[in-house]
C-alpha cells in the first residue's frame, strides 16, 4: 500500500512566520501534489511536482513555495504567513507519467490543519 | 471558473437504500473521472474511476455512471452503510496534455441506521 506521510497534523503559526509543511511518500512515485481543502471550495492545487528539482504551479500557487530535493519528499513552504493560507494542506503522490493523473489515482496523506493567528 | 460542479452540499440516506451523488463538469476535454471519499481528519482515498470510453464501471457496491453528452457522472451506492457517511469527491483529467486532477467541492452523504 501507498504510504504519504505529512509531518504534523496540527500547526499554528503567527503571521508573517515561515512555515514548512513536508511530506514523503514511500512508493518511489514520479509525482508529488501539494492542495488546500477549503469548505465549499474543494480540493485546490497549489502546486506540483514531477520529478526531482522540478516544480509546476498549480492553480493558486500566490504565498506558496515548493521544494523537491528528493524523490520521496516534496514540501511547501509558506513564505510570509497570512491569515488567509488557514486551511488544510494535503499532499497526494501518483504514479503517472509527467504529473497526469490518467490512469493514476492520486495517494493522499491524512492532511496538516495550519491555523495562522 | 468551476469546471466540476457538485451541486449538492449534502445528502442524507437511510440505511440500505441507494445513495446517488451528482457531478458534472464543462471542460469537454475531461476524459477521466474518479470519485474520493474523505473521511473527517483523513486525506481523500480513491474509490472508483471511469474514462470516457465506459459509460459505467461497477466495484462492488459503487457504480460510477457517465453520460458524456450532458456531462454528467454520478456515483451510485447500494446498499448504504452507516460506514459510508463521508464526503464525496468528484474529480475529471484530460489524457492529452500535461493534465492534472480537477475537484469538485465535495457533497457531505449521511447514512443514519
Amino acid at each position: 500500500d501507498v504510504k504519504v506521510t505529512q509531518s504534523s497534523r496540527y500547526l499554528v503559526k503567527r503571521t508573517g512566520e515561515k512555515v514548512f509543511l513536508e511530506c514523503v511518500q514511500d512508493m518511489d512515485h514520479e509525482n508529488m501534489f501539494w492542495y488546500r481543502q477549503d469548505p465549499g471550495l474543494g480540493l485546490r492545487l497549489i502546486y506540483f511536482s514531477y520529478d526531482v528539482k522540478m516544480k509546476e504551479k498549480g492553480d493558486i500557487p500566490e504565498g506558496y513555495s515548493v521544494s523537491r530535493e528528493k524523490k520521496e519528499r516534496f514540501s511547501l513552504i509558506l513564505e510570509s504567513a497570512s491569515t488567509n493560507q488557514t486551511s488544510m494542506y494535503l499532499c497526494a503522490s501518483s504514479s503517472g507519467q509527467w504529473g497526469s493523473s490518467y490512469n493514476s489515482p492520486l495517494h493522499f496523506g491524512n492532511g496538516t490543519r495550519l491555523t495562522v493567528t | 471558473d468551476q469546471q466540476v460542479k457538485q451541486n449538492s452540499p449534502s445528502l442524507s440516506v437511510q440505511e440500505g437504500r441507494i445513495s446517488i451523488l451528482n457531478c458534472d463538469y464543462t471542460n469537454s476535454m475531461f476524459d477521466y473521472f474518479l470519485w474520493y471519499k474523505k473521511y473527517p481528519a483523513e486525506g481523500p482515498t480513491f474509490l472508483i474511476s471511469i474514462s470516457s470510453i465506459k459509460d459505467k464501471n461497477e466495484d462492488g457496491r459503487f457504480t460510477v455512471f457517465l453520460n458524456k453528452s450532458a456531462k454528467h457522472l454520478s456515483l451510485h451506492i447500494v446498499p448504504s452503510q452507516p460506514g459510508d457517511s463521508a464526503v464525496y469527491f468528484c474529480a475529471a483529467s484530460a489524457s492529452t496534455g500535461f493534465q492534472k486532477l480537477v475537484f469538485g467541492t465535495g457533497t457531505r452523504l449521511l447514512v443514519s441506521p
